[in-house]
């Protein structure tokens, strides 16, 4: 079993549509949990990060994390166009210098 | 403003030739990595390096070496370039107080080995 499972997609939506995209991971003792967006022919960029189990919202975003399942999600409202990125998932123990990614979930939002 | 420079975005290279790509970054950091990004694969660490003249093998380090001669630049090095090398490579810096392991990443350059 992989460490961090994230579905790559493709994900089209409409605009102003709620999108839901989702990691699982198997190593429980990872305790930061953050997410990335990626627009095309650029590096990634933080978006959100959480610490341990619960909720973080900021604008239109929402991470949550489940510790208990292994599973964090991130939620956007209302989508935009300018949203439209990969999204990687990443997580990290606190104990050394790796973060752990997914593999990304590319996202297209449609006008 | 927080900044990493990669200074080649696009190089194209034949089999064979060694390939140095630099990274600079202005933020006093500690921690530098290098990352290879490739469809269906997702991002794979390389090399990092946590001071001055230290390195440590990533996931993939077969295939390449890197260099950290002073605290703001790191390289990556492939001594004699493949066609499986033909990739996304992106930098990344972090500072190791961070409470996020946050990174910061270069906006990566695309190489190609013919």
């Amino acid at each position: 079993q992989k460490e961090v499972e994230q579905d790559p997609g493709p994900l089209s939506v409409p605009e102003g549509a709620i999108v839901s995209l989702n990691c699982t991971y198997s190593n429980s003792a990872f305790q930061y949990f953050m997410w990335y967006r990626q627009y095309s022919r650029k590096g990634p960029e933080l978006l959100m990060y959480t610490y341990s189990s619960g909720n973080k919202e900021d604008g239109r975003f929402t991470a949550q994390v489940d510790k208990s399942s292994k599973y964090i999600s991130l939620f956007i409202r209302d989508s935009q166009p300018s949203d439209s990125a990969t999204y990687l998932c990443a997580m990290w123990g606190g104990s050394n210098y790796k973060l752990t990614f997914g593999k990304g979930t590319l996202l297209t939002v449609n006008p | 403003d927080v900044k990493v420079t990669q200074s080649s975005r696009y190089l194209v290279k034949r089999t064979g030739e060694k390939v140095f790509l630099e990274c600079v970054q202005d933020m006093d950091h500690e921690n530098m990595f290098w990352y290879r990004q490739d469809p269906g694969l997702g991002l794979r660490l390389i090399y990092f390096s946590y001071d001055v003249k230290m390195k440590e093998k990533g996931d993939i380090p077969e295939g390449y070496s890197v260099s950290r001669e002073k605290k703001e630049r790191f390289s990556l090095i492939l001594e004699s370039a493949s066609t499986n090398q033909t990739s996304m490579y992106l930098c990344a810096s972090s500072f190791p107080g961070s409470n996020t392991g946050e990174l910061f990443f270069g906006e990566g350059s695309r190489l190609t080995v013919l």
